[in-house]
């Protein structure tokens, strides 16, 4: 079945940095999305990109949609403490049977 | 209200006990899911139901029954559990329907199967 890759799995920064991270698939997905998870919360969907090459900004973080339709990035900028949890992202592939695939998550630690 | 509202937070039970999650949303959105989430590993879809009627079952094992008594509510009924479906169980509704991808999550049934 259709898998996303995510990376980095982990990351460990100071307050005040900026953060990159990146889905990668082998297939076209018509929908990305960004999602954090706070520990003993459900996920929230952060940013939702429709387009290929859109590129969508929420606050301090911004994603994109990228033009082969295979992958999507997120950067948030000048870290904060609260930025602190799990990222998924997640494609909506194409069809009737359309279905949310998810990457396995990119755990943020921030360091004040 | 934008919240999707879960009871129990925690549910310990052991393999004999029959017992219920219970989700609620008053966004008036179509479509209702349930999600078992392991730690550190995304969620797992098990059901969706929109409209009311069941959509998609991802071949999820008898012992757990869902129930959507209305538009605004959805059960996750439990019966003869394994200490391997010890997870959190995450409900979520959407506006667009069964397969859309912008989901609203509620906090999470933490369960332990003892």
């Amino acid at each position: 079945g259709q898998q996303l890759n995510q990376s980095p799995q982990s990351m460990f920064i100071q307050e005040g940095e900026d953060v990159s991270m990146n889905c990668t698939s082998s297939s076209i997905f018509n929908t990305w999305l960004w999602y954090k998870q706070d520990p003993g919360e459900g996920p929230v969907l952060l940013i939702a990109l429709y387009k290929a090459g859109e590129l969508t900004s929420n606050g301090r973080l911004t994603a994109q949609f990228g033009i082969t339709r295979k992958d999507s990035f997120l950067n948030i900028s000048a870290s904060i403490p609260s930025d602190v949890g799990i990222y998924f992202c997640a494609g909506l592939n194409a069809g009737n049977n359309r279905k949310l695939i998810w990457g396995l998550g990119t755990s943020l630690a921030v360091n004040p | 209200d934008t919240e999707v509202t879960q009871t129990p937070k925690h549910l310990v039970m052991g393999m004999t006990n029959k017992k219920s999650l219970k989700c609620e949303q008053h966004m008036g959105h179509r479509a209702m899911y349930w999600y078992k989430q392991k730690a550190k590993k995304p969620p797992e879809l098990m059901f969706v139901y929109s409209y009311e009627k069941l959509s998609i079952n991802e071949s999820v094992p008898s012992r757990f029954s869902p129930e959507c008594p209305n538009s605004s509510l959805l059960n996750l009924h439990l019966h003869a559990l394994q200490p391997e479906d010890s997870a959190l169980y995450l409900c979520a509704s959407s506006q667009q329907g069964p397969h859309s991808g912008e989901l609203f999550f509620g906090e999470g049934s933490r369960l332990t199967v003892l």
